[in-house]
């Protein structure tokens, strides 16, 4: 097992731009989710994705927006970023069907909006 | 999905065992009970979920009271790399999203 890898580890946008993050899922995985976490809080559902199609979202405006690739890898896009977009954003996978085995976290991507 | 209540802090002495509670008064009989825990500049770790018996793995044992308003998480042997925010999550197997709320900072000493 390789894990979830994600990309870049830091990042500093300027206010307005557009940034794209990128996810590695687990081999076998083919669910992946996002969250975005703010300091000192615990993370907060985006989105998730099974086998390339949104099938979950949580509480953000369509400025943030994703894909999932046929190999299952994924990626965040955010668009007119804003300072409160400042945040951990974790990417997480899991095998889908009904038995729960947990999702894989990545260790993030620090983004910095200034 | 059903809200959860954690204490924000507690220490554990290295060796001990950690007694991490959760107060889920209000979970439906489909939502199952979820830990995970993120050690600093981590993401969050899945550890053990359950319904309502007692499950244990090679990391911890989540004890579920009969009525299901509570639960624990036990860590039978602390160490130092346990020191983590814990989070404890209530939801129906089905679903997509995790709601991970404030955690506990567990702090284990030497």
């Amino acid at each position: 097992e390789t894990g979830v890898t994600q990309s870049p580890t830091h990042l500093i946008k300027t206010r307005g731009q557009q940034v794209t993050l990128r996810c590695s899922s687990q081999s076998g995985h083919n669910t992946v989710s996002w969250y975005q976490q703010a300091l000192g809080q615990g993370p907060q559902f985006i989105f998730q994705y099974y086998r390339e199609e949104e099938n979950g979202r949580g509480n953000f405006p369509p400025r943030f927006s994703g894909l999932q690739f046929p190999n299952y890898s994924s990626e965040l896009n955010v668009n007119a970023l804003e300072l409160d977009d400042s945040a951990l954003y974790l990417c997480a996978s899991r095998p889908g069907g009904a038995v729960y085995y947990g999702y894989t976290f990545g260790s993030g991507t620090r983004l910095t909006v200034v | 999905d059903a809200k959860t209540t954690q204490p924000p802090s507690m220490d554990c002495a290295e060796g001990r065992a950690a007694n991490l509670p959760c107060n889920h008064s209000t979970i439906s009989g489909n939502e199952y009970v979820y830990w995970y825990r993120q050690i600093h500049s981590q993401g969050p770790q899945y550890i053990i979920h359950g319904l309502k018996n007692n499950e244990t793995n090679e990391m911890a044992s989540l004890i579920i009271t009969e009525d299901r308003k509570s639960s624990t998480l036990i860590l039978p042997h602390a160490t130092l790399r346990d020191t983590a925010v814990y989070y404890c999550i209530v939801r129906v197997n089905s679903g997509y999203a995790l709601n991970f709320g404030k955690g506990t900072s567990l702090l284990v000493t030497p």
